[in-house]
């Protein structure tokens, strides 16, 4: 069966603190790992992940996967509290939707 | 905007009754996805289409059907809907499956009473 497990289920954290973000995965027909940002409805899109060992970066967050040990980690340097928020990973094919991680930075 | 409209945005109706959410995609998108999310749980995938066809099931109960119309709209239809049914449903779309991202639209808030 399909699964993808986040870690840590929940982190509150301090502004500016550097936070890491876990997901890990076991899925047939892998094509993509993705990561949203869900506040208070939709989740928004944040990086589409492809190839091993590569980093994409956007302002204060990055992300990086390992197709060899499946599972990518999602940081975020300098945390503000606009960061608060539920973290979620999918595998695609069938974007397969990890819990979240639940973020709180407090001022 | 994600481009991804849901119809209606809330709905509260009672146990057995059977209700319709609707979707339309993102302009040029095939693919649709339907989501159920409870409370505290996360994003469960409840089915897949593509250009009209059944692409993939996930969680999705007996009670639950759904289908992707020519125009690439989608319905999401809940019957002999119970009390554990409360829930968002969300509908995301994406035009390559698996190699381009979901969008998705703002859910409908599904309260069964």
């Amino acid at each position: 069966e399909d699964k993808v497990v986040q870690s840590p289920l929940s982190l509150v954290v301090h502004e500016g603190d550097t936070v890491t973000l876990n997901c890990s995965y076991e899925v047939t027909n892998f094509r993509s790992l993705l990561w949203y940002k869900q506040e208070k409805k939709a989740p928004t899109f944040l990086f589409m992940l492809t190839s091993s060992g590569i980093e994409k970066k956007s302002g204060r967050l990055s992300s990086i996967l390992d197709k060899k040990e499946l599972f990518s980690i999602l940081n975020i340097t300098a945390t503000q509290t606009g960061d608060s928020a539920v973290y979620l990973c999918a595998v695609a094919n069938q974007f397969y939707f990890g819990t979240g991680t639940s973020l709180t930075v407090i001022p | 905007d994600s481009g991804v409209t849901q119809t209606p945005k809330h709905l509260i109706t009672a146990t057995g009754q059977r209700v319709t959410l609707r979707c339309s995609p993102r302009s040029g998108d095939l693919s649709v996805y339907w989501y159920q999310q409870s409370l505290d749980q996360g994003l469960q995938f409840l089915i897949q289409y593509y250009n009209g066809e059944e692409r993939a099931k996930g969680n999705i109960l007996e009670r639950f059907s759904a289908q992707q119309f020519p125009d690439l709209h989608s319905e999401l239809n809940l019957s002999s809907l119970e009390l554990g049914d409360s829930a968002l449903y969300f509908c995301a779309s994406s035009s390559q499956g698996g190699n381009s991202p979901l969008h998705f639209g703002n859910g409908t808030r599904l309260t069964v009473t």
